[in-house]
């Protein structure tokens, strides 16, 4: 069964520095990959996704991914946070043909500081 | 972008009775919903998927009699917890299925005393 990896439970960065979140997934061949934000009383937003083509992809709110295939990576970044961005970062993935199904990270916390 | 509403946000109720937690989709028509479930500090794990008109898709170790699950339009779902017990507490999420991606509900914190 495929899993999803995101080895930083917390993370803490400054305002204005660059973050970069962690996610390996562990498939046999390339699914879907997503980001998604979740902050307290909201539902998960998604911030970018990956499907084929361009390996670098541009998503909402400045935060854009880069997928490894020989990594099995998809890690988010952005160059400068935004306090605002303090929230919970999941990774997840979706099988093709697997009917949508999505499975999720365990979740990497964001706090920023000011 | 796309909303899906769920109600109520958080409930809590005695020991041994049944909840009921809508989920719907309010600008668009989804013929498949997903249930989550997040213990806290941990990741969603999906319950089951819900087909409009049909029945839905339990995940191995869910229990079908008791987290039972309706799609009877393309703009809602409802998963009713029955008889409920404290290890039932949790946060129940749900999803709609959209153009290229899921659209998640805001999620309903259920406490079982």
């Amino acid at each position: 069964a495929q899993s999803v990896t995101q080895p930083d439970i917390h993370i803490t960065v400054s305002e204005g520095a660059s973050l970069e979140l962690r996610c390996n997934y562990s498939y046999g061949a390339t699914p879907y990959l997503f980001w998604y934000v979740q902050s307290p009383g909201q539902g998960l937003q998604l911030l970018l996704k990956y499907f084929s083509g361009d390996t670098l992809v541009q998503g909402i709110k400045g935060f854009e991914a880069e997928f490894k295939r020989s990594q099995s990576s998809f890690n988010l970044r952005k160059p400068s946070v935004h306090w605002s961005d303090a929230a919970e970062y999941f990774c997840a993935v979706e099988i093709t043909g697997g009917g949508n199904k999505l499975t999720f990270g365990t979740g990497t916390q964001l706090k920023v500081e000011l | 972008g796309a909303v899906v509403s769920q109600h109520p946000s958080r409930v809590i109720c005695k020991s041994g009775t049944s909840v009921k937690i809508e989920c719907r989709s309010l600008d668009f028509q989804a013929t498949t919903m997903f249930w989550y479930r997040q213990f806290p500090k941990q990741s969603l794990m999906l319950m089951a998927t819900s087909n409009e008109g049909s029945k839905a898709t339990y995940e191995q170790g869910v229990e079908k009699d008791k987290f039972l699950i309706n799609h009877a339009s393309l703009t809602l779902s409802t998963l009713t917890v029955t008889s409920a017990h404290p290890e039932d507490s949790s946060f129940y999420i749900c999803s709609a299925n959209g153009q290229e991606t899921q659209y998640f509900g805001p999620g309903t914190r259920l406490l079982v005393l």
